[in-house]
């Protein structure tokens, strides 16, 4: 099993740009999710997914859109990319099945991005 | 929101010595996840724990679950040079939300050989 994947691995955008980032697990979760990564930040949650076809906003969730049209899959999306958005992006997987399976996040190699 | 502290920030080892660290919180948590972080790669699990006063082991990690339930540590015996890298904790609640974790901002770990 591959785990969780990301593509692309690294990006530089212009302000204004937009581009999507792909998250794919083969481990059959139910659950993904899709964090930020900046120093001295720690890692913070920007949507997440409860299941095929359904999204929620999670801890900072401006200028950015998700979906999730494959249990599979869950997209990032960034419509008009600025500066501020400059960070790593990782995306993760969790179980559903029992409250204690659901916590275990696994997570993907992370998606480099600069935004000049 | 909740919050959590890490600490310390950071650590600067001899190779051989061990380590301990810890997360407190402002809230119960019901689960404490530890999570290393190897530089360009993602967060890779380490250790799960699910009860109050649990304590469990990973080879020459080990990792207790507070009586409180407000805080964890963990504890690295005999380091060794790939050691180095960050530790993450992260903790989670059953009340509403209960598959999102609130993670602490790690402790960076290097180790002299």
């Amino acid at each position: 099993n591959a785990g969780v994947t990301q593509t692309p691995k690294f990006r530089v955008l212009k302000t204004g740009q937009s581009m999507t980032l792909l998250c794919a697990q083969d481990m059959n979760h139910e659950y993904m999710y899709w964090y930020r990564q900046d120093p001295g930040m720690g890692l913070r949650l920007i949507h997440y997914s409860v299941g095929e076809g359904t999204t929620a906003k999670g801890e900072v969730p401006d200028g950015y859109n998700v979906s999730r049209l494959k249990k599979q899959n869950f997209l990032l999306g960034l419509e008009s990319a600025a500066p501020s958005q400059t960070s790593v992006y990782f995306c993760a997987s969790s179980y559903s099945p029992g409250p204690r399976a659901a916590n275990e996040q696994f997570f993907g190699p992370g998606t480099r991005l600069t935004v000049l | 929101g909740q919050q959590l502290n890490q600490s310390p920030q950071s650590m600067f080892i001899q190779e051989g010595e061990d380590v301990s660290m810890n997360c407190t919180s402002s809230s119960i948590f019901n689960t404490w996840l530890w999570y290393k972080q190897d530089p360009g790669e993602g967060p890779v699990l380490l250790i799960a724990l699910y009860k109050a006063g649990e304590l469990t082991s990973n080879g020459r990690l080990t990792a207790q679950f507070g009586t409180t339930r407000k805080d964890s540590f963990l504890n690295i015996s005999a380091s060794i040079p790939s050691d180095v890298g960050i530790y993450f904790c992260a903790g989670q609640n059953s009340g509403g939300s209960n598959y999102k974790l609130t993670f602490g901002k790690g402790t960076l770990l290097t180790v002299n050989p």
